[in-house]
C-alpha cells in the first residue's frame, strides 16, 4: 500500500549548522511533495514542496530535492536558528485533480535547534 | 490563520459518549480532509470529502463517520468513544483546480475522553 518513511525520528543540532531530513515513498504515481512544520499544539503549516517536474526548490534557507527514480526526497535546512525548533512531516500524493489528493504523511521528525 | 476553523477546540467526554466536530472550509475550498493527531504521533489521515462526495478512506474506524455538507463545511461524528480516541482532530482544506494539492490545516479539535 502507500506508505512514507521518514528518518530521523528525532534531530539535534547547533545553531548555525545545517538540518537534512529523508523520506522515501512507494506509491510510483506519487507527484506531488510538500514539507510541514508543526510547532507544539500548533497547526501543521506548509513550508516548502515539490512536484514531480522539479528536481530541486529553494526557498532562503530551505531547500527540497527530489529523486523520482529513487523515490526519495529531501528536506535541507541551512544556518538552522532556534526558531526552527519543531517537527517536520514529508507527505506524497498523486495530485490529481478532481480531489483524488489525499496526503500520505511521514511519522515526523523532531527537530531540536541549540543555541 | 489559514482560513479553516474548527469548533469547538477542546472536548472533554466520558467513554462510550458521542461527538461531533465541525470544520468550515476556506472560502472557494472543495475538498475537506480529517486527520487524527494522537499525542506524540504523526498524521494519520481518516477521511476526504470532495464537494459533498466521499473522495478516499483512510484508517477510519467504523465507530467514525463524516459527512460534507451542501455549503461544504464537514461534521466528523465520533461515537462509542474509547480512551484511545482521544487525541488532537485536524481537518484541513484545499482548492480545486490543476494545483489542487496544497492543504490548509485548521487550528484542530483536542478531544479528551476520561
Amino acid at each position: 500500500g502507500e506508505n512514507v518513511e521518514q528518518h530521523p525520528s528525532t534531530l539535534s543540532v547547533q545553531e548555525g549548522d545545517s538540518a537534512v531530513i529523508k523520506c522515501t515513498y512507494s506509491d510510483s504515481a506519487s507527484n506531488y511533495f510538500p514539507w510541514y512544520k508543526q510547532e507544539l499544539g500548533k497547526r501543521p503549516q506548509l513550508i516548502i514542496d515539490i512536484r514531480s517536474n522539479v528536481g530541486e526548490k529553494k526557498d532562503q534557507r530551505i531547500a527540497v530535492t527530489l529523486n523520482k527514480t529513487a523515490k526519495h526526497f529531501s528536506l535541507h535546512i541551512t544556518e538552522t536558528q532556534p526558531e526552527d525548533s519543531a517537527v517536520y512531516f514529508c507527505a506524497a500524493s498523486r495530485g490529481l485533480s478532481g480531489g483524488y489528493n489525499k496526503l500520505i504523511f511521514g511519522a515526523g521528525t523532531r527537530l531540536a535547534v541549540h543555541p | 490563520d489559514s482560513g479553516v476553523t474548527q469548533t469547538p477546540k477542546h472536548l472533554i467526554t466520558a467513554t462510550g459518549q458521542r461527538v461531533t466536530l465541525r470544520c468550515s472550509p476556506r472560502s472557494g475550498d472543495l475538498s475537506v480532509y480529517w486527520y487524527q493527531q494522537s499525542l506524540d504521533q504523526g498524521l494519520q489521515f481518516l477521511i476526504q470529502y470532495y464537494n459533498g462526495e466521499e473522495r478516499a478512506k483512510g484508517n477510519i474506524l467504523e465507530r467514525f463517520s463524516a459527512q460534507q455538507f451542501p455549503d461544504l463545511h464537514s461534521e466528523l461524528n465520533l461515537s462509542s468513544l474509547e480512551l484511545g480516541d482521544s487525541a488532537l482532530y485536524f481537518c484541513a482544506s484545499s482548492v480545486p483546480g490543476l494545483a489542487d494539492n496544497e492543504q490548509f490545516f485548521g487550528p484542530g479539535t483536542r478531544l479528551t475522553v476520561l
